[in-house]
This record gives structure tokens, C-alpha cells and sequence, in this order.
């Protein structure tokens, strides 16, 4: 059964802490994608990764950053978190060799920023 | 602009009752995909189904069906004799063949079957 597993389902966090959100995946999938779901906003993409090291900015990349240093993981970090922050974040990867590939999902962790 | 758009942001239906989600698109490709996805209370986004553009035809899966037309760019899913475990919120998503890897995702439609 394919498998995308998130570090934590609820966090709690301090302003200006440093946040790090772990991403891992069993399926030896390429490309790996960070989001954030908001009421009446859906799920928007923060970042993704096509390749270990590799990285393109999403739509909302601003005051996060990813590292991708193995294959089956993608972290996101929150240099230092802000209450706007607070969201559900959610994990997804999905196989490189097709665009009609459906991307696998994450349980999502809620993070709350005070 | 939104490439993905679910107008119903909320629908409430009694359980048996038929429910039609609907989902308008708009791409500038000739090759394209569309999904659904369902999110359960417990968070995690489930895959229902696929479609490309070049594949029209409707689907049925039991009690769920997608009807895709490129003429009105709708991608819409009717649930019929919905249930209590339907209440979930379900998300349309976009994968363009030249954007890569990227899918576009509708704001979600929350449905709530009453029983």
C-alpha cells in the first residue's frame, strides 16, 4: 500500500521559533510537493521538488524554505514562524513519469503558531 | 485568475438525496488533466478519480459519476443516493501537460449529508 507519512499531525509552535515540517514517502517517486489548505482558500503550493536538491517555488513561497536531501524526503522549514503561518500543511509526491499521474497525499499536520 | 473553480463552497443534503458537485476549469492547453479528490474529517486527501482531455466520455464508479464536457469546461460529480459517510469536502484539480508538474486545485466543496 503506498505510503506518505507526515512527522506530526498536530504542532504547536512559539513566533519566531524555527519550524521544520518532515515529509517522507515509500512509492520512490520523483516529485514531492508542499502545501497549505485555508478555509475558502483550497490548497495552495507552497514549494515542490522534482529531484533530490532540486526545487521550484510555488505560488506562495514566501517565509518558507525545503530541503530535499534524500529521495523519500521533503522537509519544510519555517525559518521563523509567524501566527500567519498557522495552517494545515500537507505532504504530497507523485511519480515523474507522467502528467496524468495523480499525486498520493500526506494526513496533513496542523500547525498552530502563538 | 483561477484556473479551477467550485463555485459551492457548501451543500447540505439529506441522506438518499442525489448532490452534484461542479467544477469549471479553464486551461489554454490542448492536453490536460482533471482529478477529484475527497478529504474526510481525518484530513488526508483521497484520490477518486482521472480524466485527460482528450476522453470525454463519462464515468461511473457504484454510486459516483463524472460527467466532462470540454464544450462548458466542466469536469462535474454527482454522488447519487448519497450517504452519511459522503460528508467529506471534495476538491477538482488541474494538471496542465506544459505547466509540468504543478495541478491547480479548486477552493473544495464541503458537503454534509444529513441522515
Amino acid at each position: 500500500d503506498v505510503k506518505v507519512t507526515q512527522s506530526s499531525r498536530y504542532l504547536v509552535k512559539r513566533t519566531g521559533e524555527k519550524v521544520f515540517l518532515e515529509c517522507v514517502q515509500d512509492m520512490d517517486h520523483e516529485n514531492m510537493f508542499w502545501y497549505r489548505q485555508d478555509p475558502g482558500l483550497g490548497l495552495r503550493l507552497i514549494y515542490f521538488s522534482y529531484d533530490v536538491k532540486m526545487k521550484e517555488k510555488g505560488d506562495i513561497p514566501e517565509g518558507y524554505s525545503v530541503s530535499r536531501e534524500k529521495k523519500e524526503r521533503f522537509s519544510l522549514i519555517l525559518e521563523s514562524a509567524s501566527t500567519n503561518q498557522t495552517s494545515m500543511y500537507l505532504c504530497a509526491s507523485r511519480t515523474g513519469t507522467g502528467r496524468y499521474n495523480e499525486q498520493f497525499f500526506g494526513p496533513g499536520t496542523r500547525l498552530t503558531v502563538l | 485568475a483561477q484556473k479551477v473553480t467550485q463555485a459551492q463552497t457548501e451543500i447540505s443534503v439529506v441522506e438518499k438525496e442525489d448532490v452534484t458537485l461542479d467544477c469549471v476549469y479553464e486551461t489554454r492547453d490542448t492536453t490536460y488533466y482533471l482529478f477529484w479528490y475527497k478529504q474526510p474529517p481525518s484530513g488526508e486527501l483521497v484520490f477518486l478519480i482521472r480524466r485527460n482531455s482528450f476522453d470525454e466520455q463519462n464515468e461511473i464508479s457504484g454510486r459516483y459519476s463524472w460527467n466532462f464536457q470540454k464544450s462548458t469546461s466542466s469536469f462535474n460529480f454527482t454522488i447519487t443516493a448519497s450517504q452519511v459517510v459522503d460528508s467529506a469536502v471534495y476538491f477538482c484539480a488541474l494538471s496542465e501537460y506544459a505547466a509540468g508538474n504543478q495541478f491547480y486545485f479548486g477552493t473544495g466543496t464541503s458537503l454534509t449529508v444529513i441522515p
